[in-house]
Formats: structure tokens, sequence, C-alpha cells
């Protein structure tokens, strides 16, 4: 059974900085390509960055780019997400997502998240 | 990265269908089989429902479907039951990045 969860939420001034963490099981996660969506107290979903199997490819959306870096572990079956440079608008849940590809992509496992509050 | 485009909220009765939009462009939901959808319950974390336009992963009713039309996909449910009452969103992730839909709450009346 595939798992994920997602820890390093918190509180957290704006312009300071924070680390999550996934810890995956359950799969093989040094094949995955692994995603990071969050979503806004009320609103909907939105994604928010992706890793490759190997690290080799990053992306990232227009919102976090330059302040959000996505990295990953294949030996602990970890997956992060540092966090700079924080703004109000960053407050949400995160979820650690597992995703599949094969012509598309699509998000087949998530974790259950945790929460982001940046307020001062 | 601009959101889907899907109704605020769909309501129906018990037993009955409803179908729920999510309009794009052809870069993205017009592009080959590239939607997917999940279902949100309140509190809880989204759980994938239809991927690629429409394959249903294991264990998912099969009162779920999805197609869809030039720049719209479509997600109907047929034989509502009050279980379904959710937040449904689409997402097409066809090349390096995914977009959402804002979200469609389903009432069931």
């Amino acid at each position: 059974e595939v798992q994920l969860v997602e820890s390093g939420g918190g509180l957290v001034q704006p312009g300071r900085s924070l680390r999550l963490s996934c810890a995956a099981s359950g799969f093989t996660f040094s094949t995955s390509e692994m995603d990071w969506v969050r979503q806004a107290p009320g609103k909907g979903l939105e994604w928010v960055s992706s890793i490759s199997s190997s690290s080799t490819f990053r992306y990232y959306a227009d919102s976090v780019k330059g302040r959000f870096t996505i990295s990953r572990d294949n030996a602990r079956t970890a997956l992060y997400l540092q966090m700079n440079s924080l703004r109000d608008e960053d407050t949400a849940v995160y979820y650690c997502v597992k995703e599949s590809r094969y012509r598309s992509s699509w998000f087949d496992s998530w974790g259950l998240g945790t929460l982001v509050t940046v307020s001062s | 990265q601009s959101a889907l485009t899907q109704p605020a909220s769909v309501s129906g009765s018990p037993g009955q269908s409803i179908t729920i939009s999510c309009s794009g462009s052809s870069s993205d939901v017009g592009s080959y089989n590239v939607v997917s959808w999940y279902q949100q319950h309140p509190g809880k974390a989204p759980t994938l429902i239809i991927y690629e336009g429409g394959k249903r992963p294991s264990g998912v009713s099969n009162r779920f479907s999805g197609s869809s039309s030039g720049n719209t996909a479509s997600l109907t449910i047929s034989g509502l039951q009050a279980e379904d009452q959710a937040d449904y969103y689409c997402c097409s992730y066809g090349g390096t990045f995914a977009v959402f839909g804002g979200g469609t709450k389903l009432t069931v009346l």
C-alpha cells in the first residue's frame, strides 16, 4: 500500500523559510516522479512543483519559481520542498503526491497533507 | 498556467446522473487524453477517480466516467449516491506542468 506522510508544516513569519518533508513507502520510490500540490484554506488545488525520478528534471509553478526548491533522496525514499521568502499567499495545506505517467501524467496517490501558515 | 474552468456547483437527486464540465484550450484539455479527475471530501485529501480522460483506477465505481470533446472534458456520475457529495477537480498534465480546474461542489439533494 502506498503511504506518503508529510511533515514540517507550521506557523512561519513572512520572508522566512520552511522545509517540508515527505516519507514515502509501499512503492518503488526511486523510479517514481513526485510532486507537491497545495490548497489554500477554502480554495482549490494548485500544482506547485515536480521532480523526475533521478532529480534530473524539476519544474515549478510560476507562483513559486525562484523561491521554492524541490528535491529528493531516493536512498531515504524521501521528498522535500524547501520554501524560502515565504508570503502570506503561500498559506496552504501542502500535499506530497505520487505521479504516474504514460502519454500524460496523473496523481495516483496523495498524502494527508501538512499545513503551512505564513503570518506575522 | 491558467486554471481550467469548471462550474462552481452542481446538484442532483439520488439515482440521477450529473455531468461536470472542464474547459481549457488546445494546449491542455484539448490535447490527447491529458485530463484526470479527483474527488475530495471535506477535510480529506483528494483521490484519483479518472485518468487519461476516461480510465478508472481499480476500486473506483463504474458510476464514474470521463470523456472529452474539443477543449472540454466532462465527468459524469450516474446513479448518484449520498457519498458522492464532495468537491471535484479536473486536471490537465500533459507536459512539464499541471493545471487544475477551480473545483466543483457536488450537492446530493
